[in-house]
């Protein structure tokens, strides 16, 4: 079974733009969980997908929004670029909500902001 | 709010040595825990997990036992391999709810 897909893998943006990262789960699986990964702040929760809703939010500016697909595939937005949106950003995938899931993880897409 | 501590820094150990990383964790009600790793350049990979108190979890050598009474989940390995340098981190979620809580991680260094 393929892994969790992250497209693309990296990306270089300039202050003020806009960026949309793609994320493919795992056959099957409808969770959909995004991170934000810097030297600094660690691993933090932007937000979770399941079914297509927005199940759970992290402490993130509106700047930073998301949105899954029918076939569980989920897309993140961030728009208006700063310096600080420079990180990894990774995406996980979870069978089920509603027991202690197992989510397993994507190799993350790599944007630097100039 | 919910959160994990790890120990500071990294830490560096010869080939064969006995691995501990600390982790502590602040949480109201009682959590699932868990240990990620990081290998260069990848994602996260679960290492292993425990869901309530006294649980141990174990996979490649590696053991973590959920501690309530001491709020940890330290993480150990007997015998270190070069190919366990990477950056572990420890994580909390609850039952429900997808996210996951981070402590910083802790980056180890195994030399031959």
């Amino acid at each position: 079974k393929a892994g969790v897909t992250q497209t693309p893998r990296y990306l270089i943006k300039t202050r003020g733009q806009q960026v949309t990262l793609s994320c493919s789960p795992i056959s099957g699986h409808r969770s959909v969980s995004w991170y934000q990964q810097t030297p600094g702040q660690g691993l933090q929760f932007l937000f979770e997908y399941f079914s297509e809703t927005q199940r759970n939010k992290g402490n993130f500016p509106g700047r930073f929004s998301g949105r899954q697909f029918s076939n569980s595939r989920s897309e993140m937005n961030v728009s208006t670029l700063e310096l600080g949106d420079s990180a990894l950003y990774l995406c996980a995938s979870s069978l089920v909500q509603g027991e202690p899931a197992t989510q397993y993880f994507g190799p993350g897409t790599r944007l630097l902001v100039l | 709010g919910d959160s994990v501590t790890q120990m500071e820094g990294p830490v560096t150990l010869s080939e064969e040595a006995f691995l501990t990383i600390n982790c502590t964790y602040t949480a109201t009600g009682y959590p699932s825990l868990f240990w990620y790793v990081q290998y260069p350049g990848e994602g996260l990979q679960l290492l292993l997990k425990a869901t309530k108190a006294d649980d141990k979890g174990s996979n490649k050598g590696f053991e973590a036992t959920y501690r309530k009474e001491t709020t940890s989940f330290h993480l150990e390995k007997g015998s270190v391999q070069v190919s366990d340098s990477a950056v572990y981190f420890c994580a909390l979620s609850f039952y429900g709810n997808n996210r996951l809580a981070f402590g910083k991680g802790n980056q180890v260094v195994v030399i031959p």
